[in-house]
């Protein structure tokens, strides 16, 4: 069974541009969670959405949205780049609510 | 106060040694507990729960101390596929309402030949 995918893999952008994160979950599970891991540090966590809505937000500011789709698939927004936003932009899919979480490959973004 | 600490490392070991790693949490309410590893630039990986009896998977061993909110990790008999990042990590979900992980900055382990 595919795991977890995400795409694109690498991106570059400049300060001040939008983009566009996607994730696709393991086939069967409802859960997904966004995560932004900065070099050094542990991931931290920016959005989780369950059947279609929204559950829970860390503390990130407004320049981050996210939305997730009938069939379970995920976006990440983040609009208004800047330099602090280059990471490592990790999703992980659950079967439910509060299960075990599997991580995808990653978005490494990087603002220049 | 970070909700997970943890000590950075790094930890080089030989092959064949025991290492173990501590970390700390500050929230009691926190109900599950894992340690994840993460390979360089590559996306975290479930290594093992971590339940209140203590747990074994092979040559790994969790150990969870609600009362001291301290949760360890033992690797006996490092192998040099061993060399990670361990992350220990916990979760709110049931308080928060959010399958909401905290991470630990991760300790970094080097197993050498």
């Amino acid at each position: 069974d595919a795991g977890v995918t995400q795409s694109p893999t690498h991106l570059i952008k400049t300060r001040g541009q939008h983009v566009t994160l996607r994730c696709s979950p393991i086939s069967g599970h409802k859960s997904v969670s966004w995560y932004q891991q900065v070099l050094g540090q542990g991931p931290q966590f920016i959005f989780q959405y369950y059947e279609k809505e929204e559950r829970g937000r860390g503390n990130f500011p407004d320049r981050f949205s996210a939305r997730q789709f009938p069939n379970y698939s995920s976006e990440l927004n983040v609009n208004a780049l800047l330099l602090g936003d280059s990471a490592l932009y990790l999703c992980a899919s659950s079967l439910g609510r509060a299960d075990t979480q599997y991580f995808g490959p990653g978005t490494r973004l990087t603002v220049l | 106060r970070k909700e997970v600490e943890q000590d950075p490392g790094p930890f080089n070991v030989p092959e064949g040694a025991t290492v173990a790693f501590n970390c700390t949490y500050s929230n009691s309410a926190s109900q599950s507990f894992f340690w994840y590893r993460q390979d360089c630039r590559k996306e975290p990986k479930l290594l093992m729960s971590v339940y209140s009896s203590g747990n074994e998977d092979g040559r790994f061993t969790a150990q969870l101390n609600r009362a001291s909110q301290y949760i360890s990790l033992l690797i006996r008999d490092s192998k040099l596929s061993d060399s990670a990042t361990y992350l220990c990590v916990v979760n709110q979900a049931y308080q928060t309402g959010a399958n909401n992980l905290f991470f630990g900055t991760g300790t970094r382990l080097t197993v050498i030949p």
